[in-house]
């Protein structure tokens, strides 16, 4: 069993729908928790963070954490095209370690 | 945010030749660069993790003496894919951050493609 799990799609939305993006683990350990979104042929670009339970909202982005169900999601409301890209989960132990570990990435297209 | 160039961004080699990526923090002082493989459809998998001065740490199942890490200064970061084959065709990043910044505020190249042929 992979430590995290990511449906890599590809997910299909019209423009201006909300977008749920989700992922599971299995490690207990993981304290903090990512989403990175890459374009093709480029790197992961961070695009929230968050270290607790529960939700936390940047502009259209809203991260939601539920620890006790290990499970991850991000949304995205109002989706434009530009949104189309490959969301990836990923995941770190605390303690300061280095080492984050990412789902498969979920590729998502936004149409017109 | 803080830039990562990543150099090549695409590679061609013949198989049994050595390929080298460069890894450069443009406005920060890296302390700290992580190289990742990544397959298609698959994760980024962490191959080392690297910092100034120091020998790179590599993860389980990364061949040190294949996967050759250089970190000479704080600002480059080198990987050297030595005797490379077909099967070492991936889609290789950097990511690097500064002495303060935690794992969150690492940020990433732009990623090289490898073809071994």
């Amino acid at each position: 069993q992979k430590e995290v799990e990511q449906d890599p799609g590809p997910l299909s939305v019209p423009e201006g729908a909300i977008v749920s993006l989700n992922c599971t683990y299995s490690n207990s350990a993981f304290q903090y928790f990512m989403w990175y979104r890459q374009y093709s042929r480029k790197g992961p670009e961070l695009l929230m963070y968050t270290y607790s339970s529960g939700n936390k909202e940047d502009g259209r982005f809203t991260a939601q954490v539920d620890k006790s169900s290990k499970y991850i999601s991000l949304f995205i409301r109002d989706s434009q095209p530009s949104d189309s890209a490959t969301y990836l989960c990923a995941m770190g132990e605390g303690g300061g370690g280095n080492k984050l570990t990412f789902g498969t990435g979920t590729q998502l297209k936004v149409e017109l | 945010g803080a830039v990562v160039s990543q150099h090549p961004s695409w590679v061609i080699c013949k198989s049994g030749t050595s390929v080298k990526i460069e890894c450069r923090s443009l406005d920060f002082q890296a302390t700290t660069m992580f190289w990742y493989r990544q397959f298609p459809k698959q994760s980024l998998m962490l191959m080392a993790t690297s910092n100034e001065g120091s020998k790179a740490t590599y993860e389980q199942g990364v061949e040190k003496d294949k996967f050759l890490i250089n970190h000479a200064s704080l600002t480059l970061s080198t990987l050297t894919v030595t005797s490379a084959h077909p099967e070492d065709s991936s889609f290789y990043i950097c990511s690097a951050r500064d002495g303060t910044g935690r794992v969150t505020e690492a940020f990433f190249g732009q990623g090289t493609r490898l073809t071994v042929v």
